[in-house]
């Protein structure tokens, strides 16, 4: 069973450094989302892309994070310049096309970040 | 815009007792309303979801949630909790299963034991 990986599960790194996460999302979904949790928090919305298309951004979505999703496969989330407020998990998700699903999103096991 | 509001960040109840998670929505057209649970070092998982037609919604592992219209709510409940179900549960809301799924903050549950 293929669910989605995400990888590195976690990174400790020391502020002004920049990181980068890979989510691998399940094969045939071709919608990818990014949320970030922090303690006590649920989910936020970050960003949203639809195959390689990346359809939404949040107002969280700083300068300083892009993502991307080059061949509607695998998503890169990269944060430049980090600082101790991004210590988080960043959370992964897909799910299937809008016409053949609920809504239903499919999650990964997060990447957790540390900035030191 | 929608919103979820997950009433008690924590919840106990002794293992056999009734559990019971509060959640209210806001949304300006009909929602798409689920419940999620997360368990320690995993990622989430939809325990049930209400999407349209029978408003009371049976998920995995026995829970089940009532969609109340009236009320804007949606609580989750098992009549009888295992030490297995200590977990955080969020509910979300979405539209038209549209691409963004608003979450709650999420209840943490104790089962003693």
């Amino acid at each position: 069973d293929t669910g989605v990986s995400q990888n590195p599960r976690h990174k400790i790194t020391k502020r002004g450094q920049n990181v980068t996460f890979r989510c691998d999302p399940i094969s045939e979904h071709n919608r990818l989302y990014w949320y970030r949790q922090t303690l006590g928090q649920g989910p936020e919305f970050l960003t949203y892309f639809q195959n390689e298309a990346q359809l939404e951004k949040s107002r969280l979505l700083s300068d300083r994070f892009s993502a991307e999703r080059p061949k509607g496969s695998f998503s890169t989330l990269e944060i430049q310049r980090t600082e101790q407020g991004d210590s988080a998990m960043y959370l992964c998700a897909s799910s299937l096309p809008r016409t053949k699903t609920d809504g239903e999103l499919f999650f990964g096991e997060g990447s957790r970040l540390t900035v030191l | 815009a929608q919103s979820v509001t997950q009433l008690g960040s924590h919840v106990s109840v002794s293992e056999g007792a009734l559990v019971l998670l509060r959640c209210n929505y806001s949304s300006s057209v009909p929602p798409y309303l689920f419940w999620y649970v997360q368990y320690p070092n995993q990622g989430l998982q939809l325990l049930l979801k209400y999407t349209t037609g029978a408003t009371l919604v049976k998920g995995i592992n026995g829970f089940e949630a009532e969609f109340k219209k009236s009320e804007t709510s949606f609580h989750l409940t098992k009549p009888s909790a295992h030490m297995s179900d200590a977990a955080e549960y969020f509910c979300a809301v979405s539209v038209n299963g549209g691409f963004k799924t608003i979450f709650g903050a999420g209840t943490r549950l104790f089962v003693k034991a």
